[in-house]
């Protein structure tokens, strides 16, 4: 079944303390991204990646940090967690090709940092 | 920066009633997108419009897009309980280096 998978689905943490969301996807897909969603403000592209080693900063980087080694993963890192990090994060891919022009979302990571 | 913003931004039915929901834009696109999230969850894709398309059909959904006016619309006729949801538009402009820009969505309850 083709899908995009994250985990953890729910983490709670405390300030300073260093995490990694993982994303993987099964699609072969060349482009990934992470978003945040808050209330009243939509989703925010923070990273996103065209293909492997290739990544770029989307609107909202500040406090995060990504890889891509592999096609399939795309981990989101924060460092430094801090409160205004808490949010439900969604990891999406899309194939580049004309026509392949669907994001497909991972289920959401809802994160809480106190 | 957020390209698409949808009006209006809650809409309350009743079943059978159709829903319409509007989304502007600010630059040249590829092609606008509109999903669908369910309270909590990952959004899911409905339908794709390419800048040299007006109109799209796909079962109870209908879009239009406008490039003239920088808009779409997405018509859901005979909505039911099950179309509550928000629903985003989202735009794909390929010389920006990223694929899609989503705006902050519009929250549609249908009541039975």
């Amino acid at each position: 079944e083709a899908q995009v998978t994250q985990n953890p689905r729910y983490l709670i943490t405390v300030t300073g303390k260093k995490l990694t969301v993982t994303c993987s996807q099964n699609m072969n897909h060349e482009y990934m991204s992470w978003y945040r969603q808050d209330p009243g403000l939509g989703l925010r592209q923070i990273y996103y990646s065209m293909n492997v080693e290739v990544t770029d900063k989307g609107d909202v980087p500040e406090g995060y940090k990504v890889s891509r080694k592999e096609k399939r993963n795309f981990p989101l890192i924060l460092e430094s967690p801090s409160p205004n990090q808490t949010s439900l994060y969604f990891c999406a891919s899309a194939g580049l090709g004309a026509g392949a022009d669907t994001q497909y979302f991972g289920p959401g990571t809802r994160l809480t940092v106190l | 920066s957020q390209q698409g913003e949808e009006d209006p931004q809650a809409l309350s039915i009743q079943e059978g009633e159709n829903a319409t929901m509007n989304c502007s834009y600010k630059t040249s696109i590829n092609n606008l997108q509109w999903y669908r999230q369910n309270s909590g969850r990952g959004l899911v894709h409905l339908i794709l419009i390419r800048s040299n398309e007006r109109e799209k059909h796909s079962g109870r959904l209908r879009v239009t897009l406008d490039t003239s006016k920088k808009s779409s619309s997405l018509l859901i006729t005979a909505s039911r309980a099950a179309d509550t949801a928000s629903y985003f538009c989202a735009t794909a402009a390929y010389q920006a280096g990223t694929a899609l820009i989503f705006g902050k969505g519009t929250t549609l309850s249908v009541s039975s």
